[in-house]
């Protein structure tokens, strides 16, 4: 089975603070991370897949980038409206999937 | 656009079958380019993802759930359904369903979810 990590698990950060999340997965799942993110009381929304990809409708401030093992999220500038849980989730194993633990952004 | 849309009960007992419904409007369960999945989140707690169907019927399973999981899709009805049986307090969680797309197997699409509460 694919074990995925991420770190922090969480951070706080103020508005305007470039923000960098990390999953690692326990072996190579080439491109294949998919970046989560979640407000309370609220279901997941698709950010970025592929690695890289940015979802349709979803701010540029927001990337990410990797491959192998290690993976990025990068948030360019915080805005009020992220704050919140980010998840990866690893597809190489389609259709057995895996979710990170998860990392909270939370406001300074 | 398409949704997805949870149902079943709220309260399920000790050692009984949690039985959800989710039915998908606005687009077809039957293409062949989707995935369909569920996802749960215990409270305070991350994503764990239950189990996935193909539209033909082809299932696929948390091992650390498998033995108590069934994923059946009804294409007539245009929905798939989940059930988990002798449910404890750790099955306690809201329950998701969600469309998997794409050769980058995302979940793009996310019922709102239905809060399960497994007690007596």
């Amino acid at each position: 089975d694919i074990q995925m990590t991420q770190s922090p698990s969480s951070l706080s950060a103020s508005v305007g603070d470039r923000v960098t999340i990390t999953c690692r997965a326990s072996q190579s799942i080439s491109s294949y991370l998919n970046w989560y993110q979640q407000k309370p009381g609220k279901a997941p929304k698709l950010l970025i897949y592929a690695a890289s990809s940015l979802q349709s409708g979803v701010p540029s401030r927001f990337s990410g980038s990797g491959s192998g093992t290690d993976f990025t999220l990068t948030i360019s500038s915080l805005q009020p409206e992220d704050f919140a849980t980010y998840y990866c989730q690893q597809s190489y194993s389609t259709p057995i999937f895996t979710f990170g633990p998860g990392t909270k952004v939370d406001i300074k | 656009q398409l949704q997805l849309q949870e149902s079943g009960p709220g309260l399920v007992k000790p050692s009984e079958t949690l039985s959800l419904t989710c039915t998908v409007s606005g687009g077809s369960i039957s293409s062949s380019s989707y995935y369909w999945g569920w996802i749960r989140q215990p409270p305070g707690k991350g994503l764990e993802w239950i189990g996935s169907i193909y539209y033909s019927g082809s299932t696929y399973y948390n091992p650390s759930l498998k033995s108590r999981v069934t994923i059946s899709v009804d294409t007539s009805k245009n929905q798939f359904s989940l059930k988990l049986s002798s449910v404890t307090a750790a099955d306690t969680a809201v329950y998701y369903c969600a469309r998997v797309s794409g050769l980058e197997a995302a979940f793009d699409i996310w019922g709102q979810g239905t809060m399960v509460t497994v007690s007596s």
